[in-house]
């Protein structure tokens, strides 16, 4: 079973710009969640969806938005982008949200750098 | 909401002994535990993981305890190996649709030839 892709693996971008990074959950995974991850501030929750359906959200601006498609592929946008956006960001996906089948399996991550 | 400590931030061990990683986290509502480790440039991986159901749990060299009195949880590695070396997170999270998974800050361990 093929694990969770996220494309682009790199992405190099300018403050003021916006950018969009995907995600493809692992086969029959219904959940995709997002983090963000830098060196100073460790693994931070983004958003979760499941079902097309945002089902948590952490602390981040308005900036940084997602969306969950039927196929439960998963997209995730930040507009305006700031130099303190540079960052890996991982998505994770699992069979469910809640309930016994919650285990998270992570993808490569996108690495983002804005100049 | 929940808030995850992780303890100690940096560990070095020399091959063979015993690494020991501990987390406390905040609310008891909390009810599953994973643990991933994270090598340098990859993506964190799951490597063990246990419910609030059980006291603990082994898979060869690695285990994990939970005291849900105490609200903190360990992982315990044991003959560790250079391989083990690696940034290794614990996690915590509730059941229930709103719940997100929390990440401690992380544990840079270095296993010395």
């Amino acid at each position: 079973k093929a694990g969770v892709t996220q494309t682009p693996r790199y992405l190099i971008k300018t403050r003021g710009q916006q950018v969009t990074l995907s995600c493809s959950p692992i086969s029959g995974h219904r959940s995709v969640s997002w983090y963000q991850q830098t060196p100073g501030q460790g693994l931070q929750f983004l958003f979760e969806y499941f079902s097309e359906t945002q089902r948590n959200k952490g602390n981040f601006p308005g900036r940084f938005s997602g969306r969950q498609f039927s196929n439960s592929r998963s997209e995730m946008n930040v507009s305006t982008l700031e130099l303190g956006d540079s960052a890996l960001y991982l998505c994770a996906s699992s069979l469910g949200v809640a309930g016994i089948k919650r285990e998270q399996y992570f993808g490569p991550g996108t690495r983002l750098t804005v100049t | 909401g929940e808030n995850v400590e992780q303890h100690p931030s940096t560990l070095s061990v020399q091959e063979g002994d015993s690494a020991v990683i501990k987390c406390t986290y905040s609310d008891s509502a909390s009810n599953y535990f994973p643990w991933y480790k994270q090598e340098l440039g990859k993506r964190p991986q799951l490597i063990i993981d246990i419910r609030s159901n059980v006291g603990e749990k082994k898979d060869q060299r690695i285990a994990v305890t939970l005291n849900k009195t105490a609200k903190h949880f360990s992982l315990h590695i044991t003959e560790t190996q250079p391989e083990d070396s690696a940034v290794y997170f614990c996690a915590a999270r509730a059941s229930g649709s709103a719940r997100q998974l929390t990440f401690g800050s992380g544990t840079q361990l270095t296993v010395l030839p």
